[in-house]
């Protein structure tokens, strides 16, 4: 199993500061995404990456941007928070299974709240 | 990717088999089908997928129709842990980073 660390768990932060989320893999894969999810709600994918030097906008519009400089990290950052942006942010890492098919491997989310 | 329709909650008692049904219709030969489960805000965990023939694992099997446009994902015996939201994904593997796409999912609650 691939294991996936994302802090803080979780944050509560005042309106305008700068935050990263940080995202971490250990089993080298190559992809990487991020999601967000409000409480109830669908997850929205709001970035993703191929590999080093690559990162791709989601499905969900956002205001956060993401770098992808070493294989095994994915940071998130919102460089003025907002209220808007109280949610909660999950990263993922995809391997292949080798029938052509992958499996996405999940953190435990970081639940940021802004004040 | 094809869309996935899933009845938005179930109830099941625990020890009993849970049937979790999905409805993907415009599925195309060579998409598969994804079963992830979401436990109260956690991170999504994978559960099993298949492409046509039906799969089991430790945690579930899934029943895929001869046409692929439905399938079903069954836990053989229930538990108040399996309560949580299950999703059902139909996903191309194009060899890049394909996206996967989450619906509304079903929650499933487990009952004594």
């Amino acid at each position: 199993e691939a294991d996936i660390y994302q802090t803080p768990r979780y944050l509560v932060i005042g309106t305008g500061k700068k935050i990263t989320l940080e995202c971490s893999q250990t089993m080298g894969h190559d992809k990487m995404y991020w999601y967000q999810q409000d409480p109830g709600m669908e997850l929205h994918l709001i970035h993703y990456s191929y590999g080093v030097n690559s990162t791709e906008k989601g499905d969900l519009s956002s205001e956060s941007t993401v770098s992808r400089i070493r294989t095994e990290h994915f940071p998130l950052t919102l460089e003025s928070a907002r209220p808007s942006h109280t949610s909660q942010y999950l990263c993922a890492s995809s391997a292949k299974t080798g029938f052509g098919d992958e499996k996405l491997f999940f953190g435990s989310g970081t639940q940021l709240s802004v004040l | 990717d094809a869309k996935t329709t899933q009845p938005p909650s179930m109830d099941c008692a625990e020890g009993r088999a849970a049937n979790l049904p999905c409805n993907h219709s415009t599925i195309s030969g060579n998409e598969y089908v994804y079963w992830y489960r979401q436990i109260h805000s956690q991170g999504p965990q994978y559960i099993i997928h298949g492409l046509k023939n039906n799969e089991t694992n430790e945690m579930a099997s899934l029943i895929i129709t001869e046409d692929r446009k439905s399938s079903t994902l069954i836990l053989p015996h229930a538990t108040l842990r399996d309560t949580a939201v299950y999703y059902c994904i139909v996903r191309l593997y194009t060899g890049t980073a394909s996206k996967l796409t989450f619906g509304t999912g079903t929650r499933l609650q487990v009952t004594l």
